[in-house]
């Protein structure tokens, strides 16, 4: 079983839309949770962390379920620059980070 | 700051010759670690580093050698390269609290 597992899409939505991905994960241990955006052909950024209370950082929130071992991230608003793979990433105790095949998000004008 | 900076950005290799990849923070991060990315895989950690001195094996090390001699450096050695190995190392940092600072990226063809 991976450690992390996400639908990999692809997502295609309309400018102007509310787009919703969730990422489970497999050790109930585990301590810190981060979302990464990644663009064609580019390195992973740091788009957020996620906090047990979750957080809202602009038309983005991300969420976390720990009784359930999974997180999520809600993009409101969908721009055409919102185009990119969107990486649930996942820290252990023995900080080792896990990451997800991705999910691919393409919003369409 | 530059951050995570990784040379070459690109690499063609024959099949049984050796290199290594550069990579160098500023940030003063204690740990560092080498990723392979490869389509549908994900990344997959092949060594990483707790700090200078002091080096630990990955989820995929094998044909992979690596040293910490500094805390900003973190040199990624291909043995005898094999067309497997053809993929996209990100080398990347980070400190306690924060996530991962990822270099641009080396695309490497092993022919």
């Amino acid at each position: 079983r991976k450690e992390v597992e996400q639908d990999p899409g692809p997502f295609n939505v309309p400018e102007g839309a509310t787009v919703a991905f969730n990422c489970t994960y497999s050790n109930s241990a585990s301590q810190s949770f981060f979302w990464y955006r990644q663009d064609c052909r580019k390195e992973p950024k740091l788009l957020m962390s996620v906090y047990s209370s979750g957080n809202e950082d602009g038309r983005f929130t991300a969420q976390l379920n720990r009784a359930s071992q999974y997180i999520s991230l809600l993009i409101r608003d969908s721009k055409l620059s919102d185009s990119a793979t969107y990486l649930c990433v996942v820290r252990d105790t023995g900080n080792q980070f896990y990451f997800g095949t991705g999910t691919s998000l393409t919003v369409i004008p | 700051n530059a951050g995570v900076t990784q040379t070459p950005k690109f690499q063609v290799l024959k099949t049984g010759q050796s290199m290594t990849l550069q990579c160098a923070q500023d940030m003063n991060h204690e740990y560092m670690s080498w990723y392979r990315q490869d389509p549908g895989m994900g990344l997959r950690l092949i060594h990483y580093s707790v700090g200078a001195g002091i080096t630990d094996q990955g989820e995929v090390p094998n044909g992979y050698n690596v040293s910490r001699s500094t805390t900003e450096d973190f040199p990624l050695r291909l043995l005898s390269a094999a067309p497997s190995q053809t993929s996209v190392y990100f080398c990347a940092s980070f400190r306690q609290g924060y996530g991962y600072t990822f270099g641009s990226g080396t695309r490497l063809t092993v022919v």
